[in-house]
């Protein structure tokens, strides 16, 4: 079945450093990618999402690109700040209509001044 | 709008006692899944309604587990009996449409089942 693996956490980065969260996926077919986040205390929100091969998803800074070569979908962030501490999920589901959501099992980001 | 409403944020109970948690979905959305996260499996979806009509319950892991969506602003998940394993955070999120990118999620309740 499709599944979804992502770097295990926590990550923690001083303020200002780049960002790398690997994501790499299993499925058939052409899947749709997105990268949710999740603030302490919050629920999930989307971030981005890329839904072909070389689609490159972006928002607040951050950017994935669809690899379908490498079945990849890292999340990036050239500077992160503070105020991107959070757990990082990403996830995956079908084209073509509503298929049932895998999600990664997430990745804490911890930013330190 | 308030978002979608969980209840309650914290749930600590004995193995054996029923558990009910609480959503309140985002007013005008026709879809509402619950979910349930761990350290071990990630998130799981349990089961999905539309237009109050459960849709797909096949991620429910026992009968132990059932869910309801009597009206369109309020859904259950209920849990009878509990058992430890059964400890998670529980999320419920609903959309306007199917597309996960319509998806707006509760904060979740954390269950623990001691």
């Amino acid at each position: 079945g499709d599944s979804v693996t992502q770097m295990e956490g926590p990550v923690t980065l001083s303020e200002e450093a780049f960002l790398t969260i690997n994501c790499t996926y299993t499925a058939t077919g052409y899947p749709s990618l997105f990268w949710y986040v999740q603030y302490p205390g919050e629920g999930l929100q989307l971030l981005l999402k890329a839904t072909k091969a070389d689609d490159k998803g972006s928002n607040k800074g951050f950017e994935a690109t669809y690899r379908k070569e490498t079945t990849s979908f890292h999340l990036e962030k050239g500077s992160v700040q503070v105020s991107d501490s959070a757990v990082y999920f990403c996830a995956l589901t079908d084209s073509g209509g509503y298929q049932k959501v895998t999600f990664g099992t997430g990745t804490k980001l911890q930013v330190i001044p | 709008d308030a978002g979608v409403i969980q209840s309650p944020r914290h749930e600590v109970t004995e193995m054996g006692q029923e558990v009910t948690l609480r959503c309140k979905p985002i007013s005008g959305h026709d879809y509402l899944f619950w979910y349930r996260q761990t350290m071990m499996r990630g998130l799981e979806l349990l089961i999905y309604f539309n237009n109050n009509v459960p849709i797909d319950d096949s991620g429910m892991p026992e009968d132990r587990f059932s869910a309801k969506m009597p009206n369109a602003s309020f859904s259950t998940l209920k849990i009878q009996p509990s058992e430890p394993r059964d400890s998670a955070v529980y999320f419920c999120a609903s959309s306007w449409g199917q597309t996960i990118d319509g998806y707006t999620f509760g904060s979740g309740t954390r269950l623990t089942v001691v």
